[in-house]
């Protein structure tokens, strides 16, 4: 059974970059096809999508936050990475990891995250 | 970021039926259906089921999924006090080439 592991400061200035890993244990990061996905979530807010990156180092970004976005991954170490630039206050959320998985249908793909990590709190603050 | 469109709240009593739904368009929800999940308080969210109406393993019977042109809808019959918590949809946006979430529904059972 995959599962998740966010890990990475809980505290990061204004300005500076988030460094956020998830380690995936229970299965191959590069079995099956797989994205693998950063969520974030304000507290008392909704959930919203970072970005999802595949094994072969793909990788797509929410359009409001591309510019400051880099994701990579680690198959050696079975682990992928979220790296967010220039933060401010606004950026201060719980960080989920993800697997991203399709369904195929017709003539489209669904796409569902069905393996979530428990999540890490980041402030930012000085 | 275009988001998809949910009622923010649904109360209903104990052992009734909530229809919870989620507005999106024809790049996301009326292209693929939406998933849905679920989120208690504290804690990282749960797949409820996934393309209207396919359920993992473990999930309740007592819920479905469906989809009617660019909305999706889920229905929880015989509600129970486990099942008071936050609701989101999503879908993955092909106009966008961006994963979207809908603006999420609470649950409360009376």
């Amino acid at each position: 059974q995959v599962q998740l592991q966010e890990s990475g400061p809980g505290l990061v200035k204004p300005s500076q970059t988030l460094s956020l890993t998830c380690t995936v244990s229970g299965g191959s990061i590069s079995s099956g096809s797989y994205y693998w996905s950063w969520i974030r979530q304000p507290a008392g807010k909704g959930l919203e999508w970072i970005g999802r990156i595949y094994t072969s180092g793909s990788t797509n970004y929410n359009p409001s936050l591309k510019s400051r976005v880099t994701m990579s991954v680690d198959t050696s170490k079975n682990q992928f990475s979220l790296k967010l630039s220039s933060v401010t206050a606004a950026d201060t959320a719980v960080y989920y990891c993800a697997r991203l998985r399709a369904h195929y249908g017709g003539n489209s793909r669904a796409y569902y995250m069905d393996v979530w990590g428990k999540g890490t709190t980041v402030t930012v603050s000085s | 970021q275009a988001g998809l469109t949910q009622p923010p709240s649904v109360s209903k009593g104990l052992r009734q039926t909530a229809t919870l739904t989620c507005t999106g368009n024809s790049n996301n929800v009326g292209n693929q259906g939406a998933a849905w999940l679920q989120q208690h308080q504290g804690h990282p969210p749960k797949l409820l089921s996934y393309r209207n109406n396919n359920r993992p393993s473990g999930i309740s019977e007592r819920l479905s999924a469906s989809r009617s042109g660019n909305t999706a809808s889920l229905t929880i019959t015989g509600l129970q006090p486990e099942d008071e918590a936050d609701y989101y949809c999503s879908a993955w946006d092909s106009s966008l080439s961006a994963y979207v979430f809908g603006t999420g529904t609470k649950v409360t059972v009376l």
